[in-house]
């Protein structure tokens, strides 16, 4: 069971754009709308800022968005702000085998 | 709103039996909607997915884990519990546990504070 592969950082300045990248394969990230994002502060439990490659739950700001294309999935933030440092991971369900779920390895953002 | 809390020993032994619980406030874990889930990560990297089970006791492995893991459910106790076999150094994680996947889909919300179990004689 691979992970899903990230960029280990990305960095960008208040109020610019950044995409994270999050690479699977047809039996995961391209096989299904299944893709979710979460963010991690230092310290803290993972918090889920987008579902079905493109849903925002509710309270999460339309600043964060979400897309696919292929076997990659992206997450962008626009107008970043310095509470979105922090490190992002993705997951898919994966039908490699049973049933079950696969998680990139996460991205490092920081705001400059 | 739902909300989990893992409980446990912060320290167990190399080759004893790693045993954690969490309890579900907030909804009830038979609720149908939903499989409760156990993630971990090891300090410094990143997340690995465990397993996750059904208010019926249906569950679902992590291959790597498989056969170390056992996740249990009390439905009268709206708590679901691991047990990881044989542990090593390497299991040395932030252990959380979370609400999902869905029945229709896959994401995780919310999760837990996370506990920090230590692989240590």
């Amino acid at each position: 069971q691979s992970a899903l592969t990230q960029p280990a950082s990305v960095s960008g300045s208040p109020g610019q754009s950044i995409t994270i990248s999050c690479t699977g394969t047809s039996s995961d990230v391209g096989g299904y709308n299944y893709v979710s994002w979460y963010q991690q502060h230092p310290g803290k439990a993972p918090k889920l800022m987008i579902y079905e490659v493109s849903n925002r739950p509710s309270g999460v700001p339309d600043r964060f968005s979400g897309s696919k294309s292929g076997n990659t999935a992206s997450l962008t933030i626009s107008g970043l702000q310095a509470e979105d440092e922090a490190d992002y991971y993705c997951s898919s369900y994966t039908s490699s085998s049973t049933p079950q779920v696969v998680f990139g390895g996460g991205t490092k953002l920081t705001v400059l | 709103q739902v909300q989990l809390q893992e409980s446990g020993p912060g320290l167990v032994k190399p080759s004893q039996t790693l045993s954690l619980t969490c309890t579900v406030s907030g909804g009830s874990i038979s609720s149908g909607d939903y499989y409760w889930s156990w993630i971990r990560q090891p300090p410094g990297k990143g997340l690995e997915w465990i397993g996750y089970i059904y208010y019926s006791g249906s569950t679902y492995y992590n291959p790597s884990l498989k056969s170390r893991v056992t996740i249990s459910v009390d439905t009268s106790k709206n708590q679901f519990s691991l047990k990881l076999s044989s542990v090593t150094a390497a299991d040395t994680a932030v252990y959380y546990c979370a609400r999902g996947p869905t029945v229709t889909s896959n994401w995780f919300d919310p999760w837990g504070q996370g506990t920090l179990v230590t692989v240590s004689s």
